[in-house]
């Protein structure tokens, strides 16, 4: 079975640019899961996808940030623009309703 | 807030001792409870979960966690450790209802030959 894959792997950008990451979630799964992993801290979730519908976004920073999960299979998250507290490995996840989450191997963001 | 506690976050150990840490969370209802482990340079991988029914639940690798509902506890156990199990380990719950994965904040756990 294919797990989650996520795109890229690594990101340099500088303060105030763009970035885009881009997550394949493993065929079937409803639920789609964006985190924020900074060094030394647990996942944060950004945000949460059943199908195509959003059902928590409470810790997304809306002003940045913003996902979309199209058709309810790949999904992605965009910052724009960056600040230097963005630095972090963002993961995405997915899995059956109430169930374990499957992990991508994640993208690490540096904003410098 | 709702939350999920760990303690000790980095915990050194020789091998072949013994390993617990512990999970406690603050959710009041029935709750569905996992730890992951991370190894280094991996991506996140769930090491046990539970759901209902018998509280002592055996995951992969030899580890163990023991569900206290009264205590709302979920700590993990692995009697005698390994190099190879030197890694961050979290604990997540889902709440009954919400569908939300929360984690705690992990444990750096580094095991000595």
């Amino acid at each position: 079975e294919a797990g989650v894959a996520q795109s890229p792997r690594y990101k340099i950008i500088e303060k105030r640019q763009s970035v885009a990451f881009w997550c394949n979630p493993i065929s079937g799964h409803a639920t789609l899961y964006w985190y924020q992993q900074i060094l030394g801290q647990g996942p944060k979730l950004l945000i949460q996808f059943q199908n195509n519908g959003v059902v928590d976004d409470s810790q997304l920073p809306k002003d940045r940030f913003s996902a979309e999960r199209l058709k309810g299979v790949d999904s992605t998250l965009k910052i724009q623009p960056a600040k230097l507290e963005d630095s972090a490995v963002y993961l995405c996840a997915s899995g059956e309703t109430n169930t374990e989450a499957f992990f991508g191997q994640g993208t690490r963001l540096t904003v410098v | 807030a709702q939350s999920v506690s760990q303690h000790n976050h980095h915990v050194i150990l020789s091998e072949a001792a013994s390993l617990e840490l512990g999970c406690n969370y603050s959710y009041g209802g029935t709750v569905n409870l996992f730890w992951y482990v991370q190894y280094p340079g991996q991506h996140l991988q769930l090491l046990l979960k539970y759901f209902s029914g018998d509280p002592l639940v055996k995951g992969i690798k030899g580890f163990e966690a023991e569900f206290i509902k009264s205590k709302f506890s979920f700590n993990l156990r692995k009697p005698s450790v390994q190099w190879s199990d030197t890694a961050e380990y979290f604990c997540a719950v889902i709440p009954w209802g919400n569908n939300r994965l929360a984690f705690g904040k992990g444990n750096q756990v580094v095991v000595i030959p």
